[in-house]
């Protein structure tokens, strides 16, 4: 089945930037979205349409999507954003209807 | 405040049946998309059905074609998830989640375990 590209895992050190790609042919016409998920707890979502935060969402979240590549920047990053992010997409490509999820990125804060 | 309760989960041998129930509050459930979500253990999100706000359009992943349905009830604020022809692939939590497009409030989950 169609997946989003996403790299497995990433590390990053407090107070640095943790950037997470999503990479896919689709995503050239279609917006994408992005969810928190810590462990044992239900996905949280932090942008929707590419770069727009939910309330409560910090401004270090942020969003950019270039060509078929989306990017989750996430500025000046805390023990606390220790997750696993996944992008989605809502195919609507011709009679298709479906949702597709990245296979996730699991971001370890060093 | 939105909440979204999932309920039904449990054991169940391979080719049995479940059903699940979300109850939702705190949202106008008339205005509302509704979707199951699934997550098997150590894995991805996976997303397998889609009620529209009336219910008359109903999508579902490849996966689960023919063998899951997803409806409404209006009047009790839910939405349902019947599940037949159980295989142990199908062992996940199962999350329900409103929105059409991105997903902005979803429920704490149900574990569906398939087994004999």
């Amino acid at each position: 089945s169609y997946m989003l590209t996403q790299p497995p895992s990433m590390s990053v050190a407090p107070g640095q930037a943790a950037r997470i790609t999503c990479g896919g042919d689709s995503l050239g016409t279609h917006v994408v979205h992005w969810y928190q998920q810590k462990p044992g707890q239900a996905p949280v979502l932090v942008l929707y349409d590419d770069t727009d935060r939910p309330s409560g969402i910090p401004d270090r979240f942020s969003g950019s999507r270039s060509g078929t590549t989306a990017t989750l920047t996430i500025s000046r990053v805390e023990a606390g954003d220790e997750a696993d992010f996944y992008c989605q997409f809502w195919d609507s490509s011709g009679d298709r209807r479906r949702v597709v999820f990245g296979g996730g990125t699991k971001l370890t804060v060093l | 405040q939105v909440q979204l309760v999932e309920s039904g989960g449990g054991l169940v041998k391979p080719g049995g049946s479940l059903r699940l129930t979300c109850a939702v509050s705190g949202l106008d459930f008339g205005d509302s998309h509704m979707n199951w979500i699934r997550q098997s253990p150590g894995k991805g999100l996976e997303w397998i059905a889609y009620s529209s706000r009336s219910g008359r359009l109903l999508v579902y992943a490849d996966s689960v074609t023919g063998r899951f349905t997803i409806s409404r009830d209006s009047a009790k604020n839910a939405v349902y998830l019947v599940m037949n022809s159980l295989r142990a692939d199908d062992t996940a939590v199962y999350y329900c989640a409103s929105g059409w497009n991105s997903f902005h409030h979803w429920g704490q989950g149900t574990l569906v375990a398939v087994s004999s």
